[in-house]
């Protein structure tokens, strides 16, 4: 069964402060990997996506990093600011299939 | 070009009332979904369409018919609403090639 877990589940860090969410998935065959960004309240919005020769993916203060063969990749928040408070999904599309697979979210809350 | 546009954004209903969800893409998209978002569960694809006139079960259909006459619309109805099917209701498209998907704003539905 195709499966993304992310971790941690929920992380509140200082404004300012740099901070890493981590996506595992056992999707096979992989097709492509997303991270979307979820304000509360609203629907998710793409912050980044990777094909299985992109190694890395940047987005203003995100970047986005894949191993393919380890089947991990990460989200990296530079500089974090009180608006990256939101919910960081992590979403693996599989060959061949419509259907991509959701990870749970990690919840961040940036703190003055 | 407004994206994915939901109605309604909010509405209560008594169990055992019937109700229509609209979706609407004006980005041409062939593929369209729906999920429901629980706290804790992420988001779960309900059903799904892979062109005007199809229409496929996703991961959790019980309780739900959809409808696809339009290539732009995308309906989600309830037909005898249930407690547990108060949700949080997101509408998504994405197009044919690496199948990023574009989110609306979200339905949030109570059944009382």
């Amino acid at each position: 069964k195709n499966q993304v877990e992310q971790s941690p589940q929920s992380l509140i860090i200082l404004e300012g402060k740099n901070c890493t969410l981590q996506c595992n998935y056992t999707v096979s065959p992989f097709s492509n990997l997303r991270w979307y960004k979820q304000d509360t309240g609203r629907g998710p919005v793409s912050l980044t996506i990777m094909t299985f020769s992109e190694n890395t993916k940047s987005n203003g203060r995100y970047t986005a990093t894949l191993d393919a063969d380890t089947k991990q990749s990460s989200l990296h928040i530079t500089a974090s600011q009180l608006s990256d408070s939101a919910s960081y999904i992590c979403v693996v599309g599989t060959g061949g299939s419509y259907i991509p697979t959701f990870g749970r979210g990690t919840s961040l809350i940036v703190h003055p | 070009n407004a994206g994915v546009t939901q109605t309604p954004k909010f509405r209560v209903l008594k169990t055992g009332q019937s109700m229509t969800l609209l979706c609407a893409q004006d980005m041409n998209h062939e593929y369209m979904y729906w999920y429901r978002q629980d706290p804790g569960m992420g988001l779960r694809l309900i059903h799904y369409s892979v062109g005007e006139g199809t229409t496929a079960k996703g991961e959790v259909p019980d309780g739900y018919n959809v409808s696809r006459l339009k290539k732009q619309n995308f309906l989600l109805g309830l037909e005898s609403a249930a407690p547990s099917q108060t949700s949080v209701y997101f509408c998504a498209s994405s197009d044919g090639t690496v199948y990023e998907q574009y989110f609306g704003p979200g339905t949030r539905l109570t059944v009382t």
